[in-house]
């Protein structure tokens, strides 16, 4: 299976910071990953597919980059509503991982 | 607006079976494509497996072959996960969610999750 590794676990930060996200993959994926946020008790939403396409709906602050084994996931103005748990997400296969997840918390 | 919606919470002892379910509404007709996705309490996601209606086909993730069944019904636009052998490590919210297309890719919709418990 493809292991997804994401960085870092937890982040801290304010309102207005601008806050980046990594995903590895190890091994190529193409653009094949895809970023979700989820807030406690709440099912997943999908904010990019493709590594860089933002699903409709979603707020241009979040922005999507990557190819092969390198991704990442930009906040460019951290808002309040953004403080939730974030994961990558490989399809390239018929065998889908997630990565850890990375919770971002008000610093 | 499509919404899937799963079948209600599940306490199972363990060595049992649980069997959920996942309706598409709102418009979905013939094919589709589900995945099975676990979380178990304060942990991550875990696709577990899915399957390509049109191909009756299922996939399953390495871990839980040999213990999860994932099947479809187009008629019903309905999907169903069975595990057996249930422990307690099993307690998890258990999510169903659909790709966009005829194939695996992003999870587009997802179900409200049904929370499975297993205790003695």
């Amino acid at each position: 299976d493809i292991q997804m590794t994401q960085s870092p676990s937890t982040l801290s930060a304010s309102v207005g910071d601008r806050v980046v996200i990594t995903c590895r993959a190890s091994q190529s994926i193409s653009s094949w990953l895809a970023w979700y946020q989820q807030k406690p008790g709440k099912a997943p939403k999908l904010l990019i597919y493709k590594a860089s396409n933002l699903e409709s709906g979603v707020p241009s602050r979040f922005s999507g980059s990557g190819s092969g084994t390198e991704f990442t996931l930009t906040i460019s103005s951290l808002q309040p509503d953004d403080f939730a748990t974030y994961y990558c997400q490989q399809y390239n296969s018929h065998s889908i991982t997630f990565g850890g997840g990375t919770k971002v918390e008000i610093k | 607006q499509v919404q899937l919606v799963q079948s209600g919470a599940e306490v199972k002892k363990p060595g049992s079976s649980v069997k959920v379910s996942c309706k598409a509404s709102g418009g979905i007709v013939g094919s589709f494509v589900i995945s099975w996705v676990r979380q178990a309490p304060g942990e991550g996601l875990e696709w577990m497996g899915g399957i390509i209606s049109t191909l009756d086909t299922a996939n399953y993730a390495e871990r839980f072959q040999g213990r999860v069944t994932i099947t479809a019904d187009e008629s019903t636009s309905t999907a169903y996960m069975e595990l057996s052998s249930l422990r307690s490590e099993d307690t998890a919210v258990y999510y169903c969610a659909r790709s966009r297309g005829g194939s695996y890719s992003a999870f587009v919709i997802w179900g409200q999750g049904t929370v499975v418990i297993v205790s003695s």
